[in-house]
């Protein structure tokens, strides 16, 4: 079946602990991208990757780390995390980059509460 | 940069009634354009996209969207709202940024509710 995963679904922890947020496709898609989404807010980028090695950021990067090794894993990294990161997360995946008019495709969202 | 505009953050409507929810999109040029739906605990799906072509757009579960260049709009409907619809719909606009990469910038979403 193809989706994208997200370990974990939830995670509560504290000020500081850095954390890993995972996320894997089997749709050999090229780009890959992390949201955040804040009632009120709806989503809004952290960070995307155009391919293997090939990373950038969106609208609210700050805090946020990622790296691209394999084509199928997007890790979302947070080194010292704050409440303000307090989120639900989704990872996605659309086959292209070039192509806007290709849909991108969800993972199933984790939440996170940092205290 | 591109914006969305999702006009009502809630939506109530009663079972059988018309699904009216409103996207208006701030672009010089036409944008690819899409609806999402969020299910309670669930993860984003695509409910229907307009690229390019003819202008009303079908998606599932009976919803279908018009694009209005003039308008600058994209309002998603349904002729009988069915119980199963309750969730949270999200407007999206795809266009061009740098690097040659499209970016997704989405509305603030629409929550819909259906009264029996």
């Amino acid at each position: 079946e193809a989706q994208v995963t997200q370990n974990p679904r939830y995670l509560i922890t504290v000020t500081g602990k850095k954390l890993t947020v995972t996320c894997s496709q089997n749709m050999n898609h090229e780009y890959m991208s992390w949201y955040r989404q804040d009632p009120g807010l709806g989503l809004r980028q952290i960070y995307y990757s155009m391919n293997v090695e090939v990373t950038d950021k969106g609208d609210v990067p700050e805090g946020y780390k990622v790296s691209r090794k394999e084509k199928r894993n997007f890790p979302l990294i947070l080194e010292s995390p704050s409440p303000n990161q307090t989120s639900l997360y989704f990872c996605a995946s659309s086959l292209s980059k070039l192509a806007g008019g290709y849909e991108q495709f969800f993972g199933p969202g984790t939440r996170l509460t940092v205290l | 940069a591109q914006s969305v505009t999702q006009l009502g953050s809630h939506v109530s409507v009663s079972e059988g009634a018309l699904v009216l929810l409103r996207c208006n999109y701030s672009s010089s040029v036409p944008p690819y354009l899409f609806w999402y739906v969020q299910y309670p605990n669930q993860g984003l799906q695509l409910l229907l996209k307009y690229t390019t072509g003819a202008t009303l757009v079908k998606g599932i579960n009976g919803f279908e969207a018009e694009f209005k260049k003039s308008e600058t709009s994209f309002h998603l409907t349904k002729p009988s709202a069915h119980m199963s619809d309750a969730a949270e719909y999200f407007c999206a606009v795809s266009d061009l940024r740098g690097a040659g990469s499209y970016q997704l910038t989405f509305g603030k979403g629409t929550k819909l509710s259906v009264i029996p």
